[in-house]
């Protein structure tokens, strides 16, 4: 079936250390996102790609990097810069003008 | 910035009434879209409407589109249990290229 797959579900990652989620999409979308959750709150946009080789900053990309180098994947690191990195993941890709996001189900990160 | 603001922040209500939450939005939009998250998971499409629109009907839901007031409601009538989630809007600017939500409304529907 088409859709987006997100790894890994959960994590653990000890202060200092980098950490990168895996999302991967088989919908041939050239869009994707990634958006970061906190407890209770709403979606804010991190980094997101129109095509592959290219990608812009979203709202709160501070500590965070990404890399477009196949249509498919869009994998993100939160690099040991991110001074909150505790939060909900989702990854995103989007059909285009006019179309919806399709989201993955999630990657939840716990800094200990 | 998030663009849109829910409300309310919460809802509870029984089954089988209506429960009614509102988005606002603060600048030009090319359509507004809602979606539902369960608890823990993604987020999945429920309706979109166009800025030209001023309603729209699927299923139980109902949408309104006021772009004079920059807001909308979504409307789900005779509610479930099932039902229970949280929804966000999320507004397609100018550009076109990406999508602002809302902080959502977290709907609890008893039995």
């Amino acid at each position: 079936d088409g859709g987006i797959t997100q790894s890994p579900k959960y994590l653990f990652r000890k202060e200092g250390q980098n950490v990168t989620l895996s999302c991967e999409q088989n919908l041939n979308h050239d869009a994707m996102y990634w958006y970061r959750q906190d407890p209770g709150q709403g979606l804010r946009l991190i980094y997101y790609s129109q095509i592959v080789n290219d990608f812009q900053k979203g709202d709160i990309a501070e500590g965070y990097s990404v890399s477009r180098e196949k249509k498919e994947s869009f994998p993100l690191t939160v690099t040991s810069a991110q001074k909150n990195p505790t939060a909900f993941y989702l990854c995103a890709s989007w059909q285009g003008p006019g179309g919806e996001l399709f989201f993955g189900e999630g990657s939840r990160l716990t800094v200990l | 910035s998030q663009q849109g603001e829910e409300d309310p922040q919460a809802l509870s209500i029984q089954e089988g009434e209506n429960a009614t939450m509102n988005c606002s939005y603060k600048t030009s939009i090319n359509n507004l879209q809602w979606y539902r998250q369960n608890s823990g998971r993604g987020l999945v499409h429920l309706i979109l409407i166009r800025s030209n629109e001023r309603e729209k009907h699927s299923g139980r839901l109902r949408v309104t589109l006021d772009t004079s007031k920059k807001s909308s409601s979504l409307l789900i009538t005779a509610s479930r249990a099932a039902d229970t989630a949280s929804y966000f809007c999320a507004t397609v600017g100018g550009g076109g290229n990406k999508l602002t939500f809302g902080t959502g409304t977290q709907l609890k529907v008893e039995l």
